[in-house]
């Protein structure tokens, strides 16, 4: 079992909908990472959180520590939001940049 | 501000040639990262530097892989005598900061395709 489990790993939406990723881990963290791949492979970091909830434009990103889960929410999508998002970990007492990753949920917002 | 900038963006390669990526951080940062990516993974950590010193290395990193920070500015990371396994992804990023608060800023990528 991976220490960091994406839900679901592909979606299709239709552009205006409320979308919702899930990403559960299984280890002592000190931050949780959301990124988003377009492709190509740049990647951008959406959220570093580390609890509660942070909210950057159409972008929410939420997190409960206890039941080690987070969630990325898309407001009002546009197929500019097609990419892959990636949901990674820095464990507990390791640093920063030494990440855990998720496989990443493929998103397909359709005009 | 340039961002992260890595080169080359694709390289071809033959089976048992040495290839070398470069990786350009933004100029301030002082923490970068090496990342490899497999196509439909998520990305897997490699090794950290601080400045100069490499202060962490993951199991993956075997001993064909180098990876050198010598003025604390640019990094290259080498393979030698690559393998087809080696076909992946390698992505750098940077960050400024003494804790885990800095953000991540990634480069665009070196996608290495061993023939």
């Amino acid at each position: 079992k991976n220490e960091v489990e994406q839900s679901p790993q592909n979606l299709t939406a239709q552009e205006g909908e409320f979308i919702t990723i899930n990403c559960s881990y299984s280890v002592g963290i000190s931050a949780l990472h959301w990124l988003q791949q377009h492709p190509g492979g740049g990647i951008v970091s959406l959220f570093m959180l580390s609890s509660g909830k942070k909210k950057h434009g159409r972008l929410i990103a939420t997190i409960n520590i206890q039941e080690k889960h987070s969630s990325l929410h898309i407001t009002a999508s546009h197929p500019r939001d097609s990419a892959v998002y990636i949901c990674a970990v820095t464990s507990y007492g390791g640093s920063q940049g030494n990440l855990i990753f998720g496989k990443g949920t493929k998103l397909s917002v359709k005009p | 501000d340039t961002g992260v900038s890595q080169n080359p963006r694709h390289k071809i390669t033959k089976r048992g040639q040495n290839v070398t990526f470069r990786c350009d951080p933004i100029s301030e940062h002082n923490r970068l990262y090496w990342y490899r990516q497999t196509l439909g993974q998520g990305p897997e950590f490699l090794t950290y530097f601080q400045n100069e010193a490499q202060l962490e290395k993951s199991r993956l990193l075997s001993d064909r892989f180098s990876a050198e920070r010598p003025k604390g500015s640019f990094s290259t990371l080498e393979i030698q005598r690559t393998e087809q396994g080696d076909s992946a992804m390698y992505l750098c990023a940077s960050s400024r900061g003494q804790a885990n608060t800095g953000e991540l800023f990634f480069g665009e990528g070196s996608r290495l395709t061993v023939l």
